[in-house]
């Protein structure tokens, strides 16, 4: 099973300041890998797929790089709306797994 | 719209079983991955089932194996989870999600269900 490790666990920001959220997998995932936004009470919402598209209605503020085992996705200039908890998901190898989430909380 | 409608969770002792379903609208299920996704109470996103455009595969995470069984009904639309022996630890809100993958890309799980809880307890 692939582990993905997601770093910080929370991490502590203002709006307009740059949120830059990592995910880490224990074996090359290639390109086979996606990020999820998830606010309290509602399904997560998929964000950026294939380490760096983003996905339909996605603001331009959120991109996604890396490819193998190193990730990030940036948020450019955090908007209100941006508070949420973020996880990077891979569909390289079975099963599926998911990292624990950031929680990018209101500095 | 497209959307994703999940049905069939609730209170189930353990040993218990329960049929999640989880209906499509919008677009047509048999051209993509049907997965479900579960969140234990406080916890992070858990992959438990996922089976192809035609049924022919199905995988599920070690903890469900025998226990539950992912089942899809093109025709109707309609994905299910069939959850048997329940225990404690299958407290959680499942979700549904399509996925589409290729070969070469990845498109993730785009579309996702509102969630159906599942309270496993006596």
């Amino acid at each position: 099973e692939i582990v993905l490790t997601q770093s910080p666990a929370t991490l502590s920001l203002s709006p307009g300041e740059r949120a830059t959220l990592s995910c880490r997998a224990s074996q090359s995932v290639s390109s086979f890998l996606a990020w999820y936004q998830q606010k309290p009470g509602q399904a997560p919402r998929l964000l950026i797929y294939d380490a760096s598209n983003r996905a339909t209605g996605i603001p331009a503020r959120f991109s996604g790089s890396g490819s193998g085992t190193d990730f990030t996705l940036t948020i450019s200039s955090l908007e209100p709306e941006d508070f949420a908890v973020y996880y990077c998901q891979q569909r390289s190898n079975w099963p599926p797994t998911f990292g624990q989430g950031t929680n990018l909380e209101i500095k | 719209e497209v959307q994703l409608v999940e049905s069939g969770g609730g209170l189930v002792q353990p040993g218990g079983s329960l049929r999640l379903s989880c209906a499509g609208s919008g677009f047509s299920l048999s051209t993509y991955w049907m997965t479900w996704v579960r969140q234990a109470p406080g916890k992070g996103l858990e992959w438990v089932a996922s089976i192809k455009q035609d049924g022919s595969e199905k995988y599920y995470v070690d903890s469900v194996k025998g226990r539950f069984t992912i089942s899809r009904d093109n025709a109707k639309n309609s994905l299910y989870l069939h959850m048997n022996s329940l225990r404690a630890e299958d407290t959680a809100v499942y979700y549904c999600a399509r996925e589409l993958k290729t070969v070469y890309y990845y498109y993730g799980m785009d579309v996702w269900g509102q969630g159906t809880t599942v309270t496993v307890s006596s």
